[in-house]
């Protein structure tokens, strides 16, 4: 059965601290695997990485993908209050689904 | 704007009450989808529609029917519902299916409450 597992669950820091957050999979026919940060309602798209794609940066945002372990890393650096969210890994493979984890709960102190 | 809305935002509900939860996104996609989330748990998919066909049932209850008229709507029909129904529905789109080859973008979610 497919699944996706991040960790940690939570975790709590402070401003300007630097975060690495994990995801790993078991996905039939891996195709491709997404970030997304979740504040209060609908997840926003960070990233998506694929055999083609391994490493990805957006401002303080990066994320690596490792297909030899199976997983795959975002890092935050510079932590802000506004970075405080639910950040959601997601794999696609052989069926038409996006196979969630259950998120990693950020949360930023002042 | 994330250019997927949903409507109605929250939505308190009896068990022998019929609602409809109503998706449209403005991206021209071609798939859309249903996802159900409960506190503490995965996102779960629940319907897929590519070019308004329905290609993934979720194994989900009838009490929920899906109805895609287009391709920039996508409605959930509820009906008999239960307190465990209670989630927060979220609807995405994406260019087109194909085994997560395409980011999704969601819309805000309804926050539904069985009572």
């Amino acid at each position: 059965e497919d699944k996706v597992v991040q960790s940690p669950l939570s975790l709590v820091v402070h401003e300007g601290d630097t975060v690495t957050l994990n995801c790993s999979y078991e996905v039939t026919n891996f195709r491709s695997l997404l970030w997304y940060k979740q504040e209060k309602k609908a997840p926003t798209f960070l990233f998506m990485l694929t055999s083609s794609g391994i490493e990805k940066k957006s401002g303080r945002l990066s994320s690596i993908l490792d297909k030899k372990e199976l997983s795959s890393i975002l890092n935050i650096t510079a932590t802000q209050t506004g970075d405080s969210a639910i950040y959601l890994c997601a794999v696609g493979g052989a069926t038409n689904k996006l196979i969630f984890g259950t998120g990693t709960l950020l949360a930023v102190q002042p | 704007e994330t250019g997927v809305t949903q409507t109605p935002r929250h939505l308190v509900m009896g068990m022998t009450n019929k609602k409809s939860l109503k998706c449209e996104q403005h991206l021209g996609h071609n798939a859309m989808y249903w996802y159900k989330q409960s506190a503490k748990k995965p996102l779960e998919l629940m319907f897929v529609y590519n070019f308004k066909e329905q290609t993934e049932n979720n194994s989900v209850p009838s009490r929920f029917s899906p109805e895609c008229p287009n391709s920039s709507h996508l409605f959930l029909h509820l009906h008999t519902l239960q307190p465990e129904d209670s989630a927060l529905y979220l609807c995405a789109s994406s260019q087109e299916t194909s085994g997560g080859s395409y980011e999704q973008y969601f819309g805000p979610g309804t926050r539904l409450t069985v009572t």
